[in-house]
C-alpha cells in the first residue's frame, strides 16, 4: 500500500488530454514539493517534473503539473503513442521522514 | 554527465544480507550539496524508497524497512552502499541507486540521475 495514491491506469487517445492524480495528505504534499517521474519498462524512472509545477530539462511544455492542499496532477496534452509508460509521483514525508512514491499509473495511448 | 553503476550479487539466500555497491563518476559522493539514494522495484509493482546517505554521512532510512538498512558511502572509490539484513522473497526487487537533489527551499527532494537498476533474487 503505497502512501502517495494514484489510479493504477488511465488512457486516452492520441492527440487528447489525459489526467493523473495523486493524493496524500498533511505531512507529504501538504508539507512538500511534488515530484513526477516516467518510466518505460525495463527502465530508470525519469524526471518529468519538479517543484509542483517545473519541467525537467528536455521536457516538452505537452506535460505540466499543479498541487493544491495535498493533491497533485500531472496533466499531458497532446498524446503521442510514445507517452506510454508509467507515471509516479512523489514527495518527502517529513513525519516518516523519508521519500515516498505513488503506485504508479499505467498510461495507454488507444 | 553524471553516472551511476549498480553492482552486486544477483540471487541472497532467505535470512542473509543483501549488498550492493553503487559507482558513482562525474561526481564526488563527499562533496556538494547531493544525497545518495537508494530505491527498488519488484517485478511489476511500484517504486519504494529505501534511504539516503548525505556527503556528512547523515543517513534517513524508510521506517517500514523495520531497521534492516545500512547506507554507507567508500569515498576512496566514490561508491556508496546498501546493505538489507535478513531479506525474504519479499526483498525481491530491481535496485536502482540514484543521486538525489534538494528541491526549492528544500521542501522536497528529486532524483536527477538514476543508475540502470539491477536485479536482486531472494531464493534458497
Amino acid at each position: 500500500q503505497s502512501v502517495l495514491t494514484q489510479p493504477p491506469s488511465v488512457s486516452a487517445a492520441p492527440g487528447q488530454k489525459v489526467t493523473i492524480s495523486c493524493s496524500g495528505s498533511s505531512s507529504n504534499i501538504g508539507k512538500n514539493h511534488v515530484y513526477w517521474y516516467q518510466q518505460f519498462p525495463g527502465t530508470a524512472p525519469k524526471l518529468l517534473i519538479y517543484d509542483n509545477n517545473q519541467r525537467s530539462s528536455g521536457i516538452p511544455d505537452r506535460f505540466s503539473g499543479s498541487k493544491s492542499d495535498t493533491a497533485a496532477t500531472l496533466d499531458i496534452t497532446g498524446l503521442q503513442t510514445g507517452d506510454e509508460a508509467a507515471y509516479y509521483c512523489a514527495t518527502w514525508d517529513s513525519s516518516l521522514g523519508a521519500g515516498v512514491f505513488g503506485g504508479g499509473t499505467k498510461l495507454t495511448v488507444l | 554527465q553524471v553516472q551511476l553503476q549498480e553492482s552486486g550479487p544477483g540471487l541472497v539466500k532467505p535470512s542473509q544480507t543483501l549488498s550492493l555497491t553503487c559507482t558513482v563518476s562525474g561526481d564526488s559522493v563527499n562533496s556538494g550539496s547531493y544525497y545518495w539514494t537508494w530505491i527498488r522495484q519488484p517485478a511489476g509493482k511500484g517504486l519504494e524508497w529505501i534511504g539516503r546517505i548525505y556527503t556528512t554521512g547523515s543517513t534517513n532510512y524508510n521506517p517500514s524497512l523495520g531497521g534492516r538498512v545500512t547506507i554507507s558511502t567508500d569515498t576512496s572509490k566514490n561508491q556508496f552502499s546498501l546493505r538489507l539484513t535478513y531479506v525474504t522473497a519479499a526483498d525481491t526487487a530491481v535496485y536502482y541507486c540514484a543521486r538525489e537533489v534538494c528541491g526549492g527551499d528544500c521542501y522536497g527532494y528529486y532524483s536527477d540521475f538514476w543508475g540502470q537498476g539491477t536485479l536482486v533474487t531472494v531464493s534458497s
